[in-house]
């Protein structure tokens, strides 16, 4: 089992709809979450991070966790043409004491149609 | 300016050759990473390091150095036992597990 595993896509959505991405993982240690945005031929940006159950909302973007579940996902409210990139998901994983991992799913594409 | 800075942007490599990637940071981050990421795919993890001296193997360690003598840098070395080195390589540096990229290296064999 991958320890970061998201939907690659691709996943279409009309503008001005909710755009859902989701993401699990297999560490249940897992303490910190994070949605990165990236375009094409760019660098990943922080876009979210999560540490607690439950909902965080910033502005049109709300990151949820369920860590009974081990998932976690990113709401994208009233899409743009410009959300349209690839979302990746990451988990801080911790395989030994003092030494926390970032990793990441595969990403998954999306694309907001006008 | 605070960031990362990765350097070359570009960078060609004959086959037999080691190269090394530049990566400082003057976010005073204790924590920093290198990454692979293929076309249409996700990131990789290479090495990772949280203090000066102590590094980690990622997940695809095999054919890449590092070394962390400083705080602020933290140059990845792709060697010539790297069989498939062409990709895009990416640092990042963070605290508490939250990341930040730098502009990223496009490594080419010919």
């Amino acid at each position: 089992q991958k320890e970061v595993e998201q939907n690659s896509g691709p996943l279409s959505v009309p503008e001005g709809a909710i755009a859902s991405l989701n993401c699990t993982y297999s560490d249940r240690g897992s303490q910190s979450f994070f949605w990165y945005r990236q375009y094409s031929g760019k660098s990943p940006e922080l876009i979210m991070f999560i540490y607690s159950n439950g909902d965080k909302e910033d502005g049109r973007f709300t990151a949820q966790l369920n860590k009974a579940s081990q998932y976690v996902s990113l709401l994208i409210r009233d899409s743009q043409p410009s959300d349209s990139a690839t979302y990746l998901c990451a988990v801080n994983i911790e395989p030994n004491f003092g030494n926390e991992k970032l990793t990441f799913g595969t990403g998954t594409r999306l694309t907001i149609i006008p | 300016d605070g960031g990362i800075t990765q350097s070359p942007k570009y960078l060609f490599r004959k086959e037999g050759q080691n190269v090394t990637l530049s990566c400082e940071q003057n976010l005073n981050h204790d924590a920093m990473y290198w990454y692979r990421q293929d076309p249409g795919q996700g990131l990789r993890l290479i090495y990772y390091s949280q203090i000066v001296n102590d590094f980690q193997k990622g997940d695809i360690a095999e054919g890449y150095s590092v070394s962390r003598e400083k705080k602020e840098s933290f140059p990845l070395t792709v060697t010539s036992a790297q069989k498939n080195p062409t990709a895009f390589y990416l640092c990042a540096s963070g605290r508490t597990g939250e990341a930040f990229f730098g502009q990223g290296t496009r490594l080419t064999v010919v």
